[in-house]
């Protein structure tokens, strides 16, 4: 079975602090995509980044990184310098490469940043 | 490009009725997606439609059905309702299912109370 953890529930950093969140996923397929979403107050979930499971290079899109490490079956993502804007909940997933449609979430990591 | 647009945004609803909510795709993408959300079980996926056929279900009893029509917009009808299914519904779409996953965009949601 698909299962994906995000063991982190809240945190809680200062602006312009790096915070790292944590993904970890269960999964027998070989072939698999991984995804993080972000989920603001308004409700509606901003997709950030794909990755198939055939791609460990890291990626950085401006303040955010992810580390992919599948000898540890974790997807983890980082924010550095963050900002007051970045708080929100945020949504590691999975899905298996025939069933594109069907995304499996972890339970969120809910992210506050003061100023 | 619209985004996705889900209709209503809120409703109300008392035991035993009955809902329908409605989801219109990203232009050009043909794949719709439902999923469910609440504080205690988080994001579950209900169903994925494709050309107007179901493609993956979730595991949710069968008061929870859908349907897609030619132009890829989709509904989702619940049947006999619950204060259990009280909770955010979330409609996604994509390019299409099958073997490469794309990623899905989600709408704002469509926020169900049960009274």
């Amino acid at each position: 079975a698909q299962k994906v953890t995000q063991a982190q529930t809240e945190i809680s950093v200062v602006e312009k602090e790096d915070v790292t969140l944590d993904c970890v996923y269960e999964t027998r397929d070989t072939t698999y995509y991984l995804f993080w979403y972000k989920q603001p107050p308004s409700g509606e979930l901003v997709f950030l980044i794909r990755r198939n499971s055939f791609d460990e290079q890291n990626e950085i899109s401006g303040r955010y990184s992810w580390n992919f490490q599948k000898s540890t079956s974790s997807f983890n993502f980082t924010i550095t310098a963050s900002q007051v804007v970045d708080s929100a909940v945020y949504f590691c997933a999975l899905s298996r490469s025939n069933q594109g449609g069907k995304l499996i979430f972890g339970q969120g990591t809910e992210l506050s940043v003061k100023p | 490009k619209a985004g996705v647009t889900q209709t209503p945004r809120y409703l109300i609803k008392t035991r035993g009725q009955q809902v329908t909510l409605s989801c219109s795709p990203i232009s050009g993408h043909r794949s719709v997606s439902w999923y469910q959300q609440t504080p205690g079980q988080g994001l579950q996926f209900l169903f994925e439609y494709f050309s107007e056929t179901q493609r993956n279900k979730g595991n949710f009893p069968g008061r929870f059905s859908g349907r897609q029509f030619s132009n890829s917009r989709s509904e989702m009808n619940v049947s006999t309702l619950e204060l259990g299914d009280s909770a955010l519904y979330l409609c996604a779409s994509s390019l299409t299912t099958g073997a490469a996953s794309y990623e899905q965009y989600f709408g704002p949601g469509t926020r169900l109370t049960v009274t």
